[in-house]
């Protein structure tokens, strides 16, 4: 069975630009989740993603937002870059009957300069 | 506020030697448990969990770990280690409260040295 996946592994952009982060869950998964990883601030919960809609949110600014497709996918997509916003970018899936399990994926590394 | 407190942020043991990596916990409920191990550039591998039922729980590689209510504690044991398993361990609850709407919790990370 194919674990979440994530693309790309690694994202270099520049401050102000926008970033795009794709997620794959584990298949009959039907929620998604979104986790930085920033050094120094641990893992913090970003977003929470089912069948489509977006159930809870962490304490991020807007310019963090994402959505989930019909497929289950997910994008997170990080506007007007900050250099505190490099970190790694972790996507977890959970299956309906067992949300409370999170299985997560290899992340994306995002670097701002 | 849930909280989850790692002891120790680095941990070194002898290869062959036990491995202790403590976790406690705040919360108004029993939380859901788990413990996730992360190797250097990878994401987060799903150790063991405590949802329900048997408080001593097993999990890959050997790992086990025990749900001490009145403790407020999770935790990770092996009885020998093994240089694969120099990692971050992360302890990580589930508050099982409404307002936490599913989120995971996680401690801060422990950092465990495996010596030859």
């Amino acid at each position: 069975e194919a674990g979440v996946t994530q693309s790309p592994t690694h994202l270099i952009k520049t401050r102000g630009q926008q970033a795009t982060l794709r997620c794959s869950p584990i298949s009959g998964h039907t929620s998604v989740y979104w986790y930085q990883q920033a050094l120094g601030l641990g893992l913090q919960f970003l977003l929470w993603y089912d069948e489509g809609e977006e159930r809870n949110r962490g304490n991020f600014p807007p310019r963090f937002s994402g959505r989930q497709f019909p497929n289950y996918s997910s994008e997170l997509n990080v506007n007007a870059l900050e250099l505190e916003d490099s970190a790694l970018y972790l996507c977890a899936s959970s299956a309906w009957a067992a949300q409370e399990t999170q299985y997560f994926g290899p992340g994306t590394r995002l670097l701002v300069l | 506020a849930q909280s989850v407190t790692q002891l120790g942020s680095h941990v070194s043991v002898s290869e062959g030697a036990l491995v202790l990596l403590r976790c406690n916990y705040s919360s108004s409920v029993p939380p859901y448990l788990f413990w996730y191990v992360q190797y250097p550039n990878q994401g987060l591998q799903l150790l063991l969990k405590y949802t329900t039922g048997a408080t001593l729980v097993k999990g890959i590689n050997g790992f086990e770990a025990e749900f001490k209510k009145s403790e407020t504690s999770f935790h990770l044991t092996k009885p020998s280690a093994h240089m694969s398993d120099a990692a971050e361990y992360f302890c990580a609850v589930n508050p099982r409260l409404l307002e936490y709407g599913n989120k995971l919790v996680f401690g801060a990370g422990t950092i465990l040295r495996v010596k030859s």
